[in-house]
């Protein structure tokens, strides 16, 4: 069993639609990164969280400590958010990451 | 803004053939990671580097080295490309923790995509 769990795999959405991807985790973490992978490679780091909600626009993401999970949602989704989004959790005090293998996400007009 | 740099975002190289893939941080960061990201794998950790001339291994660092001879560059080495090293790497850096702040903030660059043939 993989150490850090995403869900769904792939989604596919309508434009305006409210879009949840969840993560969950097995080990101890110091921290939780929500990472966006557009075609052609690149990573952008959206959040890092340790605890409790942050915001950003029409993002939201949200980590239960106690439930070793963490959801990432969009809000009145557009084309432009398709893109893979990727939890990864760094382990303790380590400077490793480890990755969940991805949410596809197509956003449809 | 932090930036992270790779060098080529597209290589064909030969089997046997030395590649060089390179990465720069301008931000001062200690820590500087390459990976590899392969479809239905994710991404997989080649090495780290903490420090100027410090390196560790990662889950996958057979058929590869790595040279941090300055701060800000990070070279990862193919001493003899195989075709099973096809894939998309990727760079990233993160500061230090410290003990007012913890150094969690990971910035990646745009990926390099190699192919050997």
């Amino acid at each position: 069993k993989n150490e850090v769990e995403q869900s769904p795999q792939n989604l596919t959405a309508q434009e305006g639609e409210f879009i949840t991807i969840n993560c969950s985790y097995s080990v101890g973490i110091s921290a939780l990164h929500w990472l966006q992978q557009h075609p052609g490679g690149g990573i952008v780091s959206l959040f890092t969280l340790s605890s409790g909600k942050k915001k950003h626009g029409r993002l939201i993401a949200t980590i239960n400590i106690q439930e070793k999970h963490s959801s990432l949602h969009i809000t009145a989704s557009h084309p432009r958010d398709s893109a893979v989004y990727i939890c990864a959790v760094r382990r303790g005090a380590t400077n490793k990451l480890i990755f969940g293998t991805g949410t596809l996400l197509a956003v449809q007009p | 803004d932090v930036k992270v740099t790779q060098s080529s975002r597209y290589l064909v190289k030969r089997t046997g053939e030395k590649v060089f893939l390179e990465c720069v941080q301008d931000m001062d960061h200690e820590n500087m990671f390459w990976y590899r990201q392969d479809p239905g794998l994710g991404l997989r950790l080649i090495y780290f580097s903490y420090d100027v001339k410090m390196k560790e291994k990662g889950d996958i660092p057979e058929g590869y080295s790595v040279s941090r001879e300055k701060k800000e560059r990070f070279s990862l080495i193919l001493e003899s490309a195989s075709t099973n090293q096809t894939s998309m790497y990727l760079c990233a850096s993160r500061p230090r923790d410290r003990a007012y702040r913890s150094g969690n903030t990971v910035y990646f660059g745009e990926g390099s995509w190699l192919t050997v043939v």
